[in-house]
């Protein structure tokens, strides 16, 4: 099993609607989860961290993490065509190396 | 936010040269610093990490004597590409960790074009 795997998509969403991004991972990378966008040709950008079970909330993006079912997902509410991008998940060790999903590709239609 | 920068932004150089880029943490300290590649359409793969006065740890497959790195200061990480060949073109980036955030932070990358 990959240390983190991500449903690659790609994802459309019209505008205005929520936009479920999801993530599972392996016992590797149990310390921390993030969520990166990365716009094409660019490097990636933090959006979320989450460290413990529950939600997490920032503006238009929340993150949720299941530490049993070992499942991390991103909602975007209100989608914006300038949400469209690939959205990354990463899970990092106890030595604080990050391990990334493949990404999941999100187009977000007028 | 936090800021890292990453210098030169795009290089383009011939087969057998040798390319290094800078990788800088502005308003932190950073005791390690990571490198990516990132080929077209393909996720990120960390290359190496780089630790603040000691050796890079190589990710299994990364040749250490055809990328070199230094991480002399706790701001400025240096990854050389030695011997560049045309399989070397790729989207470079540096990251870095800011303990007090609990996260990494990206460079903006550097593309490297080896004809």
């Amino acid at each position: 099993q990959k240390e983190v795997e991500q449903n690659s998509g790609p994802l459309s969403v019209p505008e205005g609607a929520i936009a479920s991004l999801n993530c599972t991972y392996s016992d590797r990378v149990s310390q921390s989860f993030f969520w990166y966008r990365q716009y094409s040709g660019k490097s990636p950008e933090l959006i979320m961290s989450i460290y413990s079970n529950g939600d997490k909330e920032d503006g238009r993006f929340t993150a949720q993490l299941n530490k049993a079912s070992q499942y991390v997902s991103l909602l975007i509410r209100d989608s914006q065509p300038s949400d469209s991008a690939t959205y990354l998940c990463a899970g990092q060790t106890g030595a604080n190396n990050l391990f990334f999903g493949t990404g999941t590709r999100l187009t977000v239609i007028p | 936010g936090a800021v890292v920068s990453q210098h030169p932004s795009r290089v383009i150089c011939k087969s057998g040269t040798s390319v290094k880029i800078e990788c800088r943490s502005l308003d932190f300290q950073a005791t390690t610093m990571f490198w990516y590649r990132q080929f077209p359409k393909q996720s990120l793969m960390l290359m190496a990490t780089s630790n603040e006065g000691s050796k890079a740890t190589y990710e299994q497959g990364v040749e250490k004597d055809k990328f070199l790195i230094n991480h002399a200061s706790l701001t400025l990480s240096t990854l050389t590409v030695t011997s560049a060949h045309p399989e070397d073109s790729s989207f470079y980036i540096c990251s870095a960790n800011r303990l007090e955030m609990g996260a990494q932070y990206f460079g903006p990358g550097t593309r490297l074009t080896v004809l």
